[in-house]
């Protein structure tokens, strides 16, 4: 079964710094990678999608990347604002159009 | 797009009550799942639906837990009864069934037990 851990739990930067989530699964065989971000009493959001066959998508300040060979996907925010002070989760989608998530990593953005 | 439309968003109902949570997909998809968050579990995957038939129900926690797809559109989940355990924030998200589509979520029900 896969397994999608997260790391770091929790983070907290000061404003504007760059910094990078981390997320790990276990199976290689995945056909997609998505982010999200979940902000309290909220739905999940979705950031970023990276199909297997891709190595990095990139949205504004954001940057995810994907090792599928070493079952790996960053997300890479750059230049931080208090806004982005949330929980970010990832989820690999495999066969059988099954999704597993990670647990997330709370981020809290210092002003 | 209106995105996944869940209802209702904020439930409060007493141990042994009848409760059902409503979710309409977007248009277009046909794969749906229901999740369920707690602090103590994160997210759990209860059931999905390919094209309205049920695929993998083995997350739904007990026979007290059911949930269906009368239309490509529209699911219900229903606990019956429902127990304070229970108390959780309840997603549904839709998805295209083929292997390369992006999972959105609605905005979640709050299910409170008392």
């Amino acid at each position: 079964k896969q397994e999608v851990t997260q790391i770091p739990a929790a983070l907290s930067v000061p404003e504007g710094e760059n910094l990078v989530l981390n997320c790990s699964f276990t199976d290689s065989a995945i056909y997609n990678l998505q982010w999200f971000r979940q902000d309290p009493g909220k739905g999940l959001t979705s950031l970023l999608l990276i199909q297997s066959s891709q190595r990095e998508q990139t949205s504004g300040r954001l940057n995810a990347s994907l090792d599928k060979s070493s079952g790996r996907s960053t997300l890479y925010i750059a230049a931080s604002q208090p806004g982005d002070s949330a929980t970010y989760l990832c989820a690999v989608r495999n066969t059988g159009n099954q999704f597993y998530f990670g647990t997330g990593t709370s981020l809290t953005v210092i002003p | 797009d209106a995105g996944v439309i869940q209802s209702p968003r904020h439930e409060v109902t007493e141990m042994g009550q009848e409760v059902t949570l409503r979710c309409k997909l977007i248009s277009g998809h046909n794969s749906l799942f229901w999740y369920r968050q707690t602090m103590m579990r994160g997210l759990e995957l209860l059931i999905y639906f390919n094209n309205n038939v049920p695929i993998d129900d083995s997350g739904m926690p007990e026979d007290r837990f059911s949930a269906k797809m009368p239309n490509a559109s529209f699911s219900t989940l229903k606990i019956q009864p429902s127990e304070p355990r229970d108390s959780a924030v309840y997603f549904c998200a839709s998805t295209e069934a083929g292997n390369t589509g992006e999972l959105f979520f609605g905005e979640g029900s709050r299910l409170t037990v008392l």
